[in-house]
Parts: C-alpha cells; sequence; structure tokens
C-alpha cells in the first residue's frame, strides 16, 4: 500500500527559527513528491522534486529529495509569523495517470 | 467573478439526502480534481477529469458521483452518505496540458460538509 508519512505532526517555534519538516514514503513508482502550505483551506504549491540531491530553494524555504533512503525534507529559515500553517507533502506514484497520494501534514506555528 | 468557486459553502445532509456539490472555474482550464478532506486524515485526491474526460477515480464509493459537463464546471452528486462522510471537499483546475505534478492547480475553498 502506498504511503506518505510526515513527522512531526506539529511544531512550535518562535519567530526568527529554523525549522525542518520531513516527509518519507514507500509507494511504487515513484514520479515526484511535491510540497505544498496550507493556511486556512485550499493548498497552495510550494516545490515539486524529481530528482535526488537537489535543492530547490524559494526565499526562506527550501527543500531537498533523497530518493535512496525515500525522503524529503523542507526548511525554513528565519520563520515569521505568517509561515504558520500545515505543510502537505504529496508523492505522485502508482499506476494511474494522475495517481497523488498525501501526507498528514505538519502544523507549523510560529509565536512571536 | 475569476478564480474557483465552490457552492455551497456549508452543507448539512441526513444520510437519506441527495445533494450536489457544484465547482466552477473561470480560469480557461481544462482539468478539474475533487479532493476530499478529513480531519486528521490525509488529503485525498477523488477524482480528476481532463477534458471533461474522467481520468482518475481513486476508489471513492459509488455514494460519490462526480459529473463533469463542459470543462469550467463539476460536480460532486451525494446520496446516502455515511457520518464518516463529513469533510471539507475541495475542488480544484488546471491547465490541464501536462501531468498532474507539474500542473499547478488552483484551489477553491471548499465545501464543508457535515453528515448527520
Amino acid at each position: 500500500e502506498d504511503k506518505v508519512v510526515q513527522s512531526p505532526l506539529s511544531l512550535v517555534v518562535h519567530e526568527g527559527d529554523t525549522v525542518t519538516l520531513n516527509c518519507s514514503y514507500e509507494v511504487t513508482n515513484f514520479r515526484s513528491l511535491l510540497w505544498y502550505k496550507q493556511e486556512k483551506k485550499a493548498p497552495t504549491f510550494l516545490f515539486m522534486l524529481t530528482s535526488s540531491g537537489i535543492e530547490k530553494k524559494s526565499g526562506r524555504l527550501s527543500s531537498i529529495l533523497d530518493k535512496k533512503e525515500l525522503f524529503s525534507i523542507l526548511n525554513i529559515t528565519a520563520t515569521q509569523t505568517g509561515d504558520s500553517a500545515v505543510y502537505l507533502c504529496a508523492v505522485e506514484a502508482g499506476a494511474g495517470a494522475n495517481n497523488l497520494f498525501f501526507g498528514t501534514g505538519t502544523r507549523l506555528t510560529v509565536i512571536p | 467573478e475569476t478564480g474557483v468557486t465552490q457552492t455551497p459553502r456549508h452543507l448539512v445532509m441526513g444520510m437519506t439526502n441527495k445533494k450536489s456539490l457544484k465547482c466552477e472555474q473561470h480560469l480557461g482550464h481544462n482539468a478539474m480534481y475533487w479532493y476530499k478532506q478529513s480531519a486528521k486524515k490525509p488529503l485525498e485526491l477523488m477524482f480528476v477529469y481532463n477534458f471533461k474526460e474522467q481520468t482518475e477515480n481513486n476508489s471513492v464509493p459509488s455514494r460519490f458521483s462526480p459529473e463533469c459537463p463542459n470543462s469550467s464546471h463539476l460536480f460532486l452528486h451525494l446520496h446516502t452518505l455515511q457520518p464518516e462522510d463529513s469533510a471539507l471537499y475541495l475542488c480544484a483546475s488546471s491547465h490541464g496540458l501536462a501531468a498532474i505534478s507539474t500542473d499547478t492547480q488552483y484551489f477553491g475553498p471548499g465545501t464543508r460538509l457535515t453528515v448527520l
């Protein structure tokens, strides 16, 4: 059974801290891994990763994939209160053309 | 009105009722999606339509019936639901010209469904 596991489930940090969110997966026919930020209701896309060891960066956020160990991390440096959200990891995999498997998310709370 | 809209925003229904959720996109996209987000569970992709054709049905029970009459509208018809079907149902759309992972999806605000 395809599985995506995120850790920690929740995290509380102070502004300015650096956080690392984890996503591990066990899937067949892996194609890509995606990170989303979900603040109120709908997720917004952050990164898509397909190759191992190549860091994707956008401002204070960065992410990297390890296809050998089957995990990805999402780093956020110098956190701000606006970073408070649920961060979702999803893996595109399986036999179907449009198969996305989501983790349960990590709820990040950044306090002033 | 622009973007992806969903109606109703909130819905309470009994187990014997029949209701429909509506999604409309004004972005000129060709692909539309239904997701289910339950409390304490991962977001689940339910159905994918590309150019009005259903391309994915992730083992969704038959009490959920999608309909895509054209590229701008997507419905989710509900009948004889169970309390565990209570969730936030999100609709999304994308250009539909690429694989799901490379095709940026634009989400609607969701319909909060409660089944009594």
